[in-house]
């Protein structure tokens, strides 16, 4: 167990519709990644939050956002969803963002019908 | 941009065997680090190993060592007696050495690996 936990586990939802997934990083850990697991595109970087503010930013769709709140848990909401929008989200964290490594949660399986 | 190249989509080791699994990597840093985090069919993202590039020795953590290689770019994971739990799929990933606060982790596409009984 890394001490990262995201949920759900697993969503199945439709095309068109809007999903929010959850992340609670390590205790002390002050930053939050996501990434996308797809089997067409692999593993990916999607963004950063440190300490509540963006950090960075790699493939992410303009469909999706992310936020990171106070106590530090950080959401990726993804809207106007399409077919290949279906993959593994994972969330990691670490302990200030910079060259510490990273620990994932078990991810959320999304399935978009 | 970094890449990092993983030529081996699957391999197939004997339980007690020991087996090297291949990376290579392309970049123009000086300073980075080196990882192989481990998914088993629970999905999970394991950390299994890291390597600081300014270090010349190569990590080891238990029956998992590297042999890394920097002015190749080559970074390979040695199993040494190979354990039915460690059928998995093995990435190899890279990360640029900043020291801020800003950083990602860059995938290969993987290596399943399976130990048979």
């Amino acid at each position: 167990d890394s001490g990262v936990t995201q949920t759900p586990k697993h969503l199945i939802t439709a095309t068109g519709q809007r999903v929010t997934l959850r992340c609670s990083p390590r205790s002390g850990d002050l930053s939050v990644y996501w990434y996308q697991q797809s089997l067409d595109q692999g593993l990916q970087f999607l963004i950063q939050y440190y300490n509540g503010e963006e950090r960075a930013k790699g493939n992410i769709l303009e469909r999706f956002s992310a936020q990171q709140f106070p106590d530090l848990h950080s959401e990726l909401n993804l809207s106007s969803l399409e077919l290949g929008d279906s993959a593994l989200y994972f969330c990691a964290s670490s302990v200030s963002g910079g060259d510490e490594t990273q620990y994932f949660g078990p991810g959320t399986r999304l399935l978009v019908l | 941009a970094q890449t990092v190249t993983q030529s081996q989509p699957e391999m197939s080791v004997q339980e007690a065997e020991t087996v090297t699994l291949s990376c290579t990597y392309d970049t123009s840093e000086s300073n980075y680090y080196l990882f192989w985090y481990k998914q088993p069919p629970s999905r999970q993202m394991i950390l299994v190993i890291r390597q600081e590039a300014y270090k010349q020795q190569n990590a080891t953590e238990n029956r998992f060592s590297v042999n890394f290689q920097k002015a190749a770019k080559s970074f390979s994971l040695k199993i040494s007696d190979s354990q039915l739990g460690d059928t998995a799929m093995y990435f190899c990933a890279f990360m640029k050495r900043r020291g801020g606060a800003t950083n990602k982790l860059i995938f290969g596409t993987g290596t399943l690996l399976a130990v048979q009984p």
